[in-house]
Formats: C-alpha cells, sequence, structure tokens
C-alpha cells in the first residue's frame, strides 16, 4: 500500500463542473502540498497546508489532519483546468512522499 | 523575484556522457531539492542541498552527484549517462527553516540516445 493515495487516478468532466479529487496518507505528516503539473510541463505549487481550508481563485484545498484526508476541489471547471493534480506530503524529514496523481480532463 | 529557475530547459545527450543541470533558487531560499520524473511517473526525490551541504539523499547511485554554491544556486551533475536516465528533472526550493514548503522550477528534461 502507497503512503500517499489519490482518488480517482483520472477524471473527465464537462466545462463548468465542481471537481473534487481526494488524497490520503497513512504517515505522520507536517505539511500536505497540492500541485498542479500540464503536459510535458514542470510542476506548480497549488498550496500547502498543515491544516483547515484554503482558497485561492475557483481552487479550495482542505485537510483533515485526525483522518490523513485532503481534499482539492475546482468550482466552475475549465478546460484550461486540465492537468494532472499531485498531492504530496513532507514528513519528519526533507522529503517530499508523491501521490501517482490525478489525470484531469474538462471537456468544453 | 524570478522564482526558481532552471538551466537548460532541454538536453540531448548520448550513452556514457556526462550532463550537468542548474537551479537558482527563489529569492531568499537556502535549500535545493532535486528530483527525477520519469515519462508517465511521479517525482522520485534524488538528494537536498543545505549550507553547501548534501542533507539528505534519494535512492539513486552515486553517478548522480550535485554541488550548492555560496549564493545557493544548485548543480546537478549525471555521469556515464545510460538510457533510462531520460527524465524531467526538477529543482525545487525552501524557505529556511521550512523544508517542506517547496517552490518548484519548471525543470529540465534530458534526452539520452
Amino acid at each position: 500500500k502507497n503512503e500517499v493515495e489519490q482518488s480517482p487516478q483520472n477524471l473527465t468532466a464537462q466545462e463548468g463542473e465542481f471537481i473534487t479529487i481526494n488524497c490520503s496518507y497513512s504517515v505522520g505528516i507536517s505539511a500536505l502540498h497540492w500541485l498542479q503539473q500540464h503536459p510535458g510541463g514542470g510542476i506548480v505549487s497549488l498550496f500547502m497546508l498543515s491544516s483547515g481550508k484554503k482558497k485561492h481563485g475557483r481552487l479550495i484545498a482542505t485537510i483533515n489532519i485526525q483522518e490523513k484526508h485532503s481534499s482539492l476541489h475546482i468550482t466552475a471547471s475549465h478546460p484550461r483546468d486540465s492537468a494532472v493534480y499531485i498531492c504530496a506530503v513532507g514528513g519528519s524529514n526533507y522529503q517530499l512522499i508523491w501521490g501517482a496523481g490525478t489525470k484531469l480532463i474538462i471537456k468544453p | 523575484d524570478a522564482g526558481v529557475t532552471q538551466s537548460p530547459t532541454h538536453l540531448i545527450k548520448t550513452r556514457g556522457q556526462q550532463v550537468t543541470l542548474r537551479c537558482s533558487p527563489k529569492s531568499g531560499h537556502d535549500t535545493v531539492s532535486w528530483y527525477q520524473q520519469a515519462l508517465g511517473q511521479g517525482p522520485q526525490f534524488i538528494f537536498q542541498y543545505y549550507e553547501e551541504e548534501e542533507r539528505q539523499r534519494g535512492n539513486f547511485p552515486d553517478r548522480f552527484s550535485g554541488h550548492q554554491f555560496p549564493n545557493y544556486s544548485s548543480e546537478l551533475n549525471v555521469n556515464a549517462l545510460l538510457l533510462g536516465d531520460s527524465a524531467l528533472y526538477l529543482c525545487a526550493s525552501s524557505l529556511p527553516g521550512e523544508s517542506n514548503e517547496q517552490y518548484f522550477g519548471p525543470g529540465t528534461r534530458l534526452t539520452v540516445t
């Protein structure tokens, strides 16, 4: 079992739909990251969370430390949101432990 | 603030050659981490540099080495390149004392033929 599990692996939705991507982890963490990667591109950090909820534009990230679970929500999704979304957690060492990513496709 | 920058953007090398990739951290950051992302896979941690020393290393052979300069910029060197070294190499920098808040560069895509 991977230490960081994401679901779903793939998600296709219509433009305008509300999107939820989930991340569960089994290790103790100091922070959880949500990152975005476009095809062939580098990685962009969207959020870093250690508790509660953060919002940036149409993106919302929440974390429940007790349940070891985080969600990334996209409201009013748009084709330009199509990308791979990655959850990564940072523990007591200096490495990030990465989820496998969720490939999101938003159709116009 | 230019953020994290990496050079070159793309690179093609031949098996057995050596390559050097460069990373400049975000202004004010003193810690640099390097990751390898093979096609279709998640990033794998190579190593992290802090105060010009390697602080932690992932499961990569000694062919992978690095350096950090007094201005906190960093280099990743790979010797005796193999076809399997073809990947996107990502650099991330961190705030002092906040090793887990990492900011990523655009990456260098290395192709080994």
